[in-house]
């Protein structure tokens, strides 16, 4: 089944304690990306990555780092979370070269920084 | 920079009637896409349906059908014979394909949502 997955699905932490949510996605897409859900701001684009060793920031990339070493993988690394990254977070990809630019995303990441 | 707007944080429906979703954005290019999303009580972002800027024939998908009104910046969502699974945030999405440093980027511009609600 073509999907990206997300893991952990939740997760609670406190302040400066370095987490990892890992992304992976199994349909060979080139473009992977990630978003930040929050209440009444809709989702904003953290990073994005175009392809393998090839990433850049979005419009919220402050305290989040990413690496994309192999095709299907696309971490979200937080060195030291505050609570304002407290958030629902999505993974996406998405084929590039063609017209439909569809992106299929994960099923979320519920993170809450105490 | 683009913006999208939604203006009905909430909407409410009976079942099986009809109800339409407004959305408007704001942008000077020519070439773009536009989208909605539907996300459920589960949260996971799922495709409704899709609009290309070139294409003038609305985008329709079973129940789901768009007013896409280039000239007014508007992309409204339709759904007919709406039943209860259809309750869920909606999200009217624009993106347009940015060339940088990082290569390509399909960033999607979403707006706040409106929460829809479908009564028995």
């Amino acid at each position: 089944e073509a999907q990206v997955t997300q893991n952990p699905r939740y997760l609670i932490t406190v302040t400066g304690k370095k987490l990892t949510v890992t992304c992976s996605q199994n349909m060979n897409h080139e473009y992977m990306s990630w978003y930040r859900q929050d209440p009444g701001l809709g989702l904003r684009q953290i990073y994005y990555s175009m392809n393998v060793e090839v990433t850049d920031k979005g419009d919220v990339p402050e305290g989040y780092k990413v690496s994309r070493k192999e095709k299907r993988n696309f971490p979200l690394i937080l060195e030291s979370p505050s609570p304002n990254q407290t958030s629902l977070y999505f993974c996406a990809s998405s084929l590039s070269g063609t017209n439909s630019y569809e992106q299929y995303f994960g099923p979320g990441t519920r993170l809450t920084v105490t | 920079a683009q913006t999208v707007t939604q203006s009905q944080p909430e909407m409410s429906v009976q079942e099986a009637e009809t109800v339409t979703l407004s959305c408007t954005y704001d942008t000077s290019e020519n070439n773009y896409y536009l989208f909605w999303y539907k996300q459920p009580p589960s949260r996971q972002m799922i495709l409704v349906i899709r609009q290309e800027a070139y294409k003038q024939q609305n985008a329709t998908e079973n129940r789901f059908s768009v007013n896409f009104q280039k000239a007014a910046k508007s992309f409204s969502l339709k759904i007919s014979d709406s039943q209860l699974g259809d309750t869920a945030m909606y999200f009217c999405a624009f993106m347009k394909l940015l060339i940088n440093s990082g290569g390509s980027n399909y960033k999607l511009t979403f707006g706040k949502g409106t929460l829809l609600t479908v009564n028995p």
